[in-house]
């Protein structure tokens, strides 16, 4: 079946440890995107990459990173720097934007 | 600028019960797309439905349907007869076409639905 896949679905980090969330796709989109998701809150879009090689930051890009080097896999990078990184997050992917996202199940980060 | 808002946190109803969730927009584009995602308690959004700026007409969709005002800048969704499975976390967002990239979600109506 084609679809997003998220792992790990939870991570604990110590503070001052970067992490890294994997975010796969086989849905051949050339869109992928990763949110963030706090109790209570709507979405916020960290990054997002269009195609391969290319990203933009979004609203909340501050301590995080992302890379593009497939198609396929859109990993994101918490480090140190992010100052409250507990939360959880989404990645998506689209064929275009306009049609919607698919999402993945989301991965649940803990600072401990 | 670019806002949605779903003024109600939670709404708890008992099952057979007809619920409306509301959602208001805010956006100077004339192109816009608006969505309504399901995130139960698994955790992951599960698309329902999209609507562009042009078009108003109302959707049926089994036992849900929208309501797509552009007087009101609302879109709301109703639930017919809800069901016990439609217990989720409901997500209104906006997407303009400053930069489709940009989804602007709304902070979610938890609904409950008591057997």
């Amino acid at each position: 079946d084609g679809g997003i896949t998220q792992s790990p679905k939870y991570l604990f980090r110590k503070e001052g440890q970067n992490v890294t969330l994997s975010c796969e796709q086989n849905l051949n989109h050339d869109a992928m995107y990763w949110y963030r998701q706090d109790p209570g809150q709507g979405l916020r879009l960290i990054y997002y990459s269009q195609i391969v090689n290319d990203f933009q930051k979004g609203d909340i890009a501050e301590g995080y990173s992302v890379s593009r080097e497939k198609k396929e896999s859109f990993p994101l990078t918490v480090t140190s720097a992010q100052k409250n990184p507990t939360a959880f997050y989404l990645c998506a992917s689209s064929i275009t934007a306009t049609y919607g996202y698919t999402f993945g199940s989301g991965t649940r980060l803990t600072v401990v | 600028a670019q806002k949605v808002t779903q003024a109600q946190t939670e709404i708890s109803v008992v099952e057979k019960e007809d619920v409306t969730l509301d959602c208001v927009y805010e956006t100077r584009d004339t192109t816009y797309y608006l969505f309504w995602y399901k995130q139960p308690p698994s955790g992951e959004l599960v698309f329902l439905i999209r609507r562009n700026s042009f078009d108003e007409q109302n959707e049926i969709s089994g036992r849900y349907s929208w309501n797509f005002q552009k007087s009101t800048s609302s879109f709301n969704f109703t639930i017919t007869a809800s069901q016990v499975v439609d217990s989720a976390v409901y997500f209104c967002a906006l997407t303009p076409s400053d930069n489709f990239n940009k989804f602007y979600f709304g902070s979610g109506t938890k609904l409950n639905v008591k057997p």
